[in-house]
């Protein structure tokens, strides 16, 4: 099984909402990563995590909060977003995050849209 | 800060004919260096990538070099067919990827 799977596959929110978002490998991959994708751009990555711990935020506003609660399940709670959060949310695994880059592989991603 | 240049930013080809994206990147730590395809609404997909200690791979119609030195690589698609249209992206890795900026490629049957 190489495959990455997010669920919602879309989400409307308010500004005022909480929503959460899930992705979920099987792969035995101990690296998980958040990236969020505006139209007609790459991926920017939001935060990496290693063995279920936090890795790396790149300076992403607290209303974004991630979650690795073992090490197959990704989650992204979303509280009092803005509509310029809209965009398109991947997910991604690697086997590990060491000193040498491992390949990424995507998940389908959560299309959100803030109103 | 670490950047990936990408281009062309748009490439029209005729079917069959080859298509080439260039991309540079500026930290010399990075050692690891993936091409992704995005069709629109879809995931990126890995369709090759490379690693520092090897100068060029191939895999049937597609391949990527490495120049070290330069810090530069391509890829390079043979006998374009018009499912090859969509997004690529190149990524410099070391911990983590920079992505370039994309290139939309299309492919005119």
């Amino acid at each position: 099984d190489t495959e990455v799977t997010q669920t919602p596959k879309h989400l409307v929110m308010g500004m005022t909402n909480k929503k959460s978002l899930k992705c979920e490998q099987h792969m035995g991959h101990r690296a998980m990563y958040w990236y969020k994708q505006k139209a007609k751009k790459p991926p920017e990555l939001m935060f990496v995590y290693s063995y279920e711990k936090l890795s790396i935020n790149e300076s992403v506003p607290s209303r974004f909060s991630p979650e690795c609660p073992n090490s197959s399940l990704l989650n992204l709670h979303l509280h009092a977003l803005q509509p310029e959060d809209s965009a398109l949310y991947l997910c991604a695994s690697s086997q590990e995050l060491v000193y040498s880059t491992d390949t990424q592989y995507f998940g389908p991603g959560t299309r959100l849209t803030v109103l | 800060g670490e950047n990936v240049e990408q281009h062309p930013s748009t490439l029209s080809v005729q079917e069959g004919d080859s298509a080439v994206i260039k991309c540079t990147y500026s930290d010399s730590a990075s050692n690891y260096f993936p091409w992704y395809k995005q069709e629109l609404g879809k995931r990126p997909q890995l369709i090759i990538d490379i690693r520092s200690n090897v100068g060029e791979k191939k895999d049937q119609r597609i391949a990527v070099t490495l120049n070290k030195t330069a810090k530069h690589f391509s890829l390079h698609i043979t006998e374009t067919q018009p499912e090859d249209s969509a997004v690529y992206f190149c990524a410099a890795g070391t911990y983590k990827y920079i992505f370039g900026t994309g290139t939309r490629l299309k492919v005119l049957a």
